[in-house]
Order: C-alpha cells, then structure tokens, then sequence
C-alpha cells in the first residue's frame, strides 16, 4: 500500500496566489521529501524535511511536518504559471532497514496565468 | 549537475517482445532504481541496485528483471512485454544509502505495449 496520499490531487489556482498541498503517511517516517514532475518529464527534488524538524524553507516553499498526525504540507507562495505541475511527497520509513522512498499519488497543480 | 539519461523517450513494442530499457548516470552514484508511474498509482519501485552486479526487488519486480554491469548503467528487461506493462518508466540514482539521500531522476520513457 502507498505510504504517502497526497491532498488534494488537483488544484487550481490564480497566478499570485498561495498553493497549499498536503500529504499523509501511515508509518513513521525517517524523513519526507517532496518532488516535483513537469507534464511527461523526471521527478525533481524539491525539499527534504527530517523527522525531527517540524518547518523548512526554500525560496517560495514552505514545507511543514507533524510527526504526531503523521501529515505534511507544502506552500507554495506566490505561484506563477511555471508553477504548473504534479507534485509528489515521498517517504524513508523507519519501520524497516530499507531506504526507499516511497511515493504518493500526487497533486495535480494548475496555476492560471 | 547530475545527470540521468535514459535510451528513449518513447518506444512501442508488441506483446511477446523483449524490451530493453537503459539508464545512465554521470555522477559515480552508487544507487540506482526502476519505477513505473501509472495514473493515480504514483510511483512504484520495480528494482534497485546499491552496487556493481548488485540488485534487489523492489515492490513490483514481477515480469521485470536487471543488470548493472557498470556503475553508471542500470538496464531494465522486460523479458516478455505484456499490455499490462504499458506505463511511464523512470529511473533515478542517488549517491549513498542512509535516509537523507535525494534521488536523481532521468526523463522518464513511455512505453506501449500492443
């Protein structure tokens, strides 16, 4: 089964606006990453969050973690149309001593000029 | 940058076919992993490999098989390509095991089996 189930799993929104996506997990976690995957093309890193931490930042992401509800959420602040893309969190269990990550279903963002 | 290349961008095979698909890292990582991503399945792990001639299972590994004779090429083999195999294939590498490691994906190809 998925670890990861991302929220929602299509977005739209205005060119200026805030995007908030979220993602939930089932076991614990080593640490979460988010991916990013233009239309037909690789997956991208974005930003990786450690189980310890619970807020990281990079440029107009924001991703937060809470261990406790076993949920995550990435911002997006002040989307642009080059902001247009699926978005995957992936996580490192620590319920075994594997290191894969395991992927959600992701969230279909759509920013409008 | 890191670099991941992979053979093809699309390819169409029939039933019955054995299908290579081959990727390619240019930053000595030591990982290497097949996903295939399907709609609303997201993506799912076929195989891996932490080393030369190394390989293990991943959580789809059935109809599918590896090798990796070099550090730098990780090959998929459909050994007999069903319709059921019709789906996006990515694959990605990352430098070292441990639970901070980003992976590095290549372009992803699509494939059709008819």
């Amino acid at each position: 089964s998925q670890q990861g189930e991302e929220d929602p799993q299509a977005l739209s929104i205005q060119e200026g606006e805030n995007a908030t996506m979220n993602c939930s997990y089932k076991t614990s976690i080593n640490n979460l990453q988010w991916y990013r995957q233009n239309s037909g093309r690789g997956l991208v890193h974005l930003i990786l969050i450690r189980s310890n931490e619970r807020e990281k930042h990079s440029g107009r992401l924001r991703v937060t973690l809470d261990t406790s509800k076993k949920s995550s959420s990435l911002l997006i602040t002040a989307s642009r149309a080059a902001d247009t893309a699926s978005y995957f969190c992936a996580t490192v269990s620590s319920m075994d001593s594997s290191y894969k990550l395991i992927f959600g279903s992701g969230t279909r963002l759509l920013v409008r000029p | 940058d890191v670099k991941v290349t992979q053979s093809s961008r699309y390819l169409v095979k029939r039933t019955g076919e054995k299908v290579f698909l081959e990727c390619v890292q240019d930053m000595d990582h030591e990982n290497m992993f097949w996903y295939r991503q399907d709609p609303g399945l997201g993506l799912r792990l076929i195989y891996f490999s932490y080393d030369v001639k190394m390989k293990e299972k991943g959580d789809i590994p059935e109809g599918y098989s590896v090798s990796r004779e070099k550090k730098e090429r990780f090959s998929l083999i459909l050994e007999s390509a069903s319709t059921n195999q019709t789906s996006m294939y990515l694959c990605a590498s990352s430098l070292g095991l441990g639970n901070k490691e980003t992976q590095y994906f290549g372009p992803g190809t699509r494939l059709l089996v008819l």
